[in-house]
């Protein structure tokens, strides 16, 4: 089993719509949890950490879940400039940072 | 401000030679991490170095190896090339361990083994 799971997608969905992802992790002992957004041969870059009380970045809203080890991002009023792949990186005790498959998602007009 | 930078971008080498990839950090950061990222792939941890020291590494075997220098720069190393080392290998830099802040990426360097 992996230690940080996502579901690749894609994911394709028209603009306005509201869209989210999961991720599970399997070491319960991890301390942080971020998402980033990876564009076509770019490099991913920070989108936002994520709180177990819950953080919201204009209409991007990250929540931790510890007792179920998933972490989610919802995109509210998806834009066609959403349109990437989206990492969940969970940083362990141990310094290893480990970072999911990516969920790819298309906004379509 | 500046990124992080990352030398060369593109790089082609034989099966057996040896590689060293370079990265300068983000003004202000003291931690650098280096990841393997397959087409297609999330980004692998390979190591990472806080203030000259490795404190971290993935299930890479030792044949990558790194340092950090005093001005907080790294080197990645691997040596014996295999063809299943070409990849985007991405450098990234962060305050402290990077637990906190998380890290910001170089725009990596492409290495093709033949």
């Amino acid at each position: 089993r992996k230690e940080v799971e996502q579901d690749p997608g894609p994911f394709n969905v028209p603009e306005g719509a509201t869209v989210a992802f999961n991720c599970t992790y399997s070491n319960s002992a991890s301390q942080s949890f971020f998402w980033y957004r990876q564009d076509c041969r770019k490099e991913p870059k920070l989108l936002m950490s994520v709180y177990s009380s819950g953080n919201e970045d204009g209409r991007f809203t990250a929540q931790l879940n510890r007792a179920s080890q998933y972490i989610s991002l919802l995109i509210r009023d998806s834009k066609l400039s959403d349109s990437a792949t989206y990492l969940c990186v969970v940083y362990s005790s141990a310094s290893k940072i480990i970072f999911g498959s990516g969920t790819r998602l298309s906004i379509r007009p | 401000e500046t990124g992080v930078t990352q030398s060369p971008t593109h790089l082609i080498k034989t099966r057996g030679q040896q590689v060293t990839l370079r990265c300068s950090s983000q003004s202000g950061h003291n931690t650098v991490s280096w990841y393997q990222q397959a087409l297609g792939q999330g980004p692998q941890f390979i190591f990472q170095y806080y203030r000259e020291e490795e404190n971290g590494r993935g299930n890479f075997p030792p044949r990558f190896s790194g340092l950090q220098f005093p001005n907080y720069s790294s080197e990645l190393n691997v040596n014996a090339l295999e063809l299943d080392d070409s990849a985007l290998y991405l450098c990234a830099s962060s305050q402290q361990s990077g637990a906190n802040y998380g890290y910001t990426f170089g725009s990596g360097t492409r290495l093709t083994v033949v």
